[in-house]
């Protein structure tokens, strides 16, 4: 597509449910990005694909996350058993060159707005 | 280890005076360095960057900034502030390709 598509927007949710959030990143670009945003903060880092591989999930806060680019186009992040910490801003981000690259440009969608009661 | 500290996380200009957002890193090696704005309800938008080269780099909408290793910072100006220019700003600092953000400085412009 012309840019990132993330869905959906906004997902509200009862703590203990599963989520799961969509992005469709720019169709030419090998590199996918999610980070995580909180209120009044900076997006923080959580995992990065190259086409179907996933070479860092450092930033994964537990196992509850998890992520995957089965084709490496589409991907999904999965939070399981949610917690009202998981309330956030998640964002994705593609880039055409290969993630090891520190000058990366990463062109961002406009998020999933998550927020756990 | 490396890490991005933005001054102010709440600025406000006067339409027609100077933006100036300031931004320090630490970083172990030579850092790439990046400005990203985020308006509402978009994602965030690269400004400008600096690789290599060049240390005043130039972005979109009238804004540059310098990179200055003594003094490991890397601030955001543009010397007349527009209405249109409201919005979050993000300082960030790149290895290997993870993008390492600093807290972000909203700007509000006033008349």
């Amino acid at each position: 597509g012309a840019g990132v598509s993330q869905s959906p927007r906004y997902k509200v949710t009862k703590r203990g449910q599963d989520v799961t959030l969509r992005c469709d990143p720019i169709s030419s670009h090998a590199t996918l990005y999610w980070y995580q945003q909180a209120l009044g903060q900076g997006p923080e880092f959580l995992t990065y694909f190259n086409y179907e591989a996933q070479p860092d999930k450092s930033g994964l806060p537990s196992d509850r996350f998890s992520a995957e680019r089965p084709e490496g186009s589409i991907s999904t992040l999965t939070i399981q058993r949610t917690e009202q910490r998981d309330s956030a801003m998640y964002r994705c981000a593609s880039s055409p060159t290969s993630g090891s690259s520190g000058a990366n440009v990463l062109t961002f969608g406009a998020g999933s707005r998550l927020t756990v009661l | 280890a490396q890490s991005v500290t933005q001054l102010g996380s709440h600025v406000s200009v006067s339409e027609g005076a100077l933006v100036l957002l300031r931004c320090n890193y630490s970083s172990s090696v030579p850092p790439y360095l990046f400005w990203y704005v985020q308006y509402p309800n978009q994602g965030l938008q690269l400004l400008l960057k600096y690789t290599t080269g060049a240390t005043l780099v130039k972005g979109i909408n009238g804004f540059e900034a310098e990179f200055k290793k003594s003094e490991t910072s890397f601030h955001l100006t543009k010397p007349s502030a527009h209405m249109s220019d409201a919005a979050e700003y993000f300082c960030a600092v790149s290895i290997w390709g993870k993008l390492q953000f600093g807290a972000g400085t909203q700007v509000v412009v006033t008349p």
